[in-house]
């Protein structure tokens, strides 16, 4: 159980162009999901936290017009990153925690995205 | 702030024992631990609350001293598969509850 799939796993893309990036829980809801973004042997770092059927919370330095963030429904949110440029290529990875905002699960990581602006 | 992982990197021969630790200058709530391999998800470990427990999962055990602000990962009688990079992740509760920091992780190679 508590699987999350993500996709693209790998997006190669011109400078400009904006990237859609799903996350999906397939068999829990999910009140809540996580992004995301991990360079090269570094720890994961934590973008912003999507919230069904509100607007997406950003971390510090995050920009929220550039990362647009969606989640439409307890299974599904997308991060569209806009205009995206060399320097957004990086490891993108969602999570999804099962329950309601105030759970005390795990959260369960999707395969990540791997983005790369030429 | 992240918190602190220790070692950074571990290198063992099957059947012997590892600790990593992870301490934070923040009160935690809760303590997530992860193993990812190269170029795949996280994994899940296991999860300690407030409250000082212990946990259990085969032979990979981890303890939480909210008091220290400390969690220990125990991997005891390794395996091959125990390869990859661990990571701990906190939670502060508050107004971060559910939000969680990530160590710097922990690089563990498990060699025949």
């Amino acid at each position: 159980g508590a699987v999350v799939s993500q996709h693209p796993s790998r997006v190669i893309c011109k400078s400009g162009t904006s990237v859609k990036i799903e996350c999906r829980s397939l068999d829990f809801q999910a009140t809540t999901m996580f992004w995301y973004r991990q360079f090269p042997k570094q720890s994961l770092m934590l973008m912003a936290t999507s919230n069904e059927g509100s607007k997406a919370t950003y971390e510090q330095g995050v920009e929220k017009d550039k990362f647009l963030i969606n989640h439409a429904s307890l299974t599904l949110s997308t991060l569209t990153v806009t205009s995206a440029h060399p320097e957004d290529s990086s490891f993108y990875i969602c999570s999804a925690r099962p329950g309601g905002p105030y759970s005390n699960q795990p959260q369960h990581f999707g395969d990540g995205t791997r983005l790369s602006i030429l | 702030q992240q918190p602190v992982q220790s070692p950074q990197a571990v290198i063992l021969r099957e059947g012997e024992d590892a600790v990593i630790n992870c301490s934070s200058s923040k009160a935690l709530y809760s303590v997530h631990w992860y193993r990812q391999k190269h170029g795949e998800a996280p994994v899940f470990l296991m999860i300690l609350l407030k409250g000082g427990e212990q946990k259990g999962h085969d032979k990979i055990s981890a303890s939480f001293n909210e008091k220290k602000q400390q969690s220990s990962l125990y991997l005891t009688a390794s395996q091959l598969s125990y390869s990859g990079t661990y990571f701990c992740g906190t939670s502060a509760g508050g107004t971060s509850y559910g939000k969680l920091t990530f160590g710097q992780g922990t690089i563990l190679t498990v060699h025949p």
